[in-house]
């Protein structure tokens, strides 16, 4: 079975301060690892994704996550927020065995930023 | 292309009663999947679609939740009667055969009170 944990719960920024949420995952199995953004009022967005090759994923809007599978983590990190990037961001895992694995979900980090 | 789109966005009942929620796919997605976001927590796996048939159903609560996918295309997902702690937002997603993306919809709120 496969676990994910969010660490923080909410993460309050400044407007261009850079930021990282962090992510650990368990598993007894290869795993693909997603992180999900959804923005206030609208439905979960994929932002990046690791199925295999280079540890280091870019997404959208500027993000990029670093896959570390001595630590079992995935953290997603920005160099510089925006207001825009306010939003609720979910780390999530598949078994890596099957692509129609349900996905499993960590708890949600709450991003803020402040001007 | 049309993305995933679930009907509707916002349901109010009172504990007793049905609710049906409606999720169409991308068109051409084959596999279909529910999720279900209760106050604060995780979101977790319902059931998974591919077709019309039910691969694994292993996250459906209890025998009050009934889904179904006929044809292949829609889903609607009922519960009846509905309680108190089935207040939450359900998300569907759809996939496609060759894709290990899912994507999602916006997510029914549902309110029992």
């Amino acid at each position: 079975a496969q676990s994910v944990t969010q660490l923080d719960s909410q993460v309050p920024v400044f407007e261009e301060a850079p930021v990282e949420l962090r992510c650990n995952y368990s598993s007894s199995v290869s795993v693909y690892l997603f992180w999900y953004v959804q923005y206030p009022n609208q439905g979960l967005q994929l932002l990046l994704k690791y199925l295999s090759g280079s540890t280091l994923v870019k997404g959208i809007n500027g993000f990029e996550a670093e896959f570390n599978k001595s630590q079992t983590s995935f953290h997603l990190r920005k160099p510089s927020v925006h207001i825009s990037d306010t939003a609720e961001y979910f780390c999530a895992v598949a078994p890596g065995y099957s692509s129609a694995s349900k996905i499993i979900f960590g708890s949600g980090t709450r991003l803020s930023i402040r001007p | 292309e049309a993305g995933v789109t679930q009907f509707p966005s916002h349901s109010v009942i009172e504990k007793g009663q049905t609710v049906t929620l409606r999720c169409d796919p991308i068109s051409g997605h084959d596999n279909l999947y529910w999720y279900r976001r209760v106050m604060g927590k995780e979101i977790k796996f319902l059931l998974h679609f591919v077709k019309e048939s039910k691969q694994d159903e292993s996250g459906m609560p209890n025998n009050r939740f009934l889904a179904e996918r006929t044809g292949g295309t829609y889903s609607t997902l009922k519960v009846q009667p509905a309680e108190l702690e089935d207040s939450g937002v359900y998300f569907c997603a759809s996939r496609g055969q060759s894709s290990y993306e899912q994507y999602f919809g916006p997510g029914t709120r549902l309110t029992v009170t």
